[in-house]
């Protein structure tokens, strides 16, 4: 079993739904990270959290330390919203190495 | 947001060459910087961790000598691959850690190489 499991693997929905992708973590951590890897590879990172909630836009991301589950949400997606959504979460005493989910294909359809 | 820059963004090279990738923190400073490889469609992986002024740590199953990295400067870290074989082929990525002591991590967008 690995230690960051994402679900779902991919996702197509249509422009202006409400988007959830989860994550679960089997490990303490130090930090959750949300990341976003669009066609062509570059990441950038969305959100780092290690506790409650967190909005940035039409993102938010959420955490619960207790059931070591998060989500991030997209409300009003658009298709410029596509992209490989990754989950990365920091182990506690490890340096901040992250440990990886594989990754959420979203595809928002116009 | 901290920024972080890659060059080159892509390479192409002739098997048995060496190909520089360079890692950049353009507006702070960089403590240690992750190396991270890509196989399509697969998660990153983690090649080693490199911190200013000494010898990078690397991952179990990668190969110093191949992979050979240099973090001189708190701004700058570079990945060699040496004798570079078509099955190096992959997407490249550095991350720099803000701060001692945090996890506040920003990714540069990548190096694809293509060893033919």
């Amino acid at each position: 079993k690995n230690e960051v499991e994402q679900s779902p693997q991919n996702l197509t929905a249509q422009e202006g739904e409400f988007i959830t992708i989860n994550c679960s973590y089997s490990v303490g951590i130090s930090a959750l990270h949300w990341l976003q890897q669009h066609p062509g590879g570059g990441i950038v990172s969305l959100f780092m959290l290690s506790s409650g909630k967190k909005k940035h836009g039409r993102l938010i991301a959420t955490i619960n330390i207790q059931e070591k589950h998060s989500s991030l949400h997209i409300t009003a997606s658009h298709p410029r919203d596509s992209a490989v959504y990754i989950c990365a979460v920091g182990i506690r005493g490890s340096n901040y190495q992250l440990i990886w989910g594989a990754g959420t294909k979203l595809i928002i359809k116009p | 947001g901290a920024v972080v820059s890659q060059h080159p963004s892509w390479v192409i090279c002739k098997s048995g060459t060496s190909v520089k990738i360079e890692c950049r923190s353009l507006d702070f400073q960089a403590t240690t910087m992750f190396w991270y490889r890509q196989f399509p469609k697969q998660s990153l992986m983690l090649m080693a961790t490199s911190n200013e002024g000494s010898k990078a740590t690397y991952e179990q199953g990668v190969e110093k000598d191949k992979f050979l990295i240099n973090h001189a400067s708190l701004t700058l870290s570079t990945l060699t691959v040496t004798s570079a074989h078509p099955e190096d082929s992959s997407f490249y990525i550095c991350s720099a850690r803000v701060q001692p002591g945090t996890d506040t991590q920003y990714f540069g967008p990548g190096t694809r190489l293509t060893v033919l």
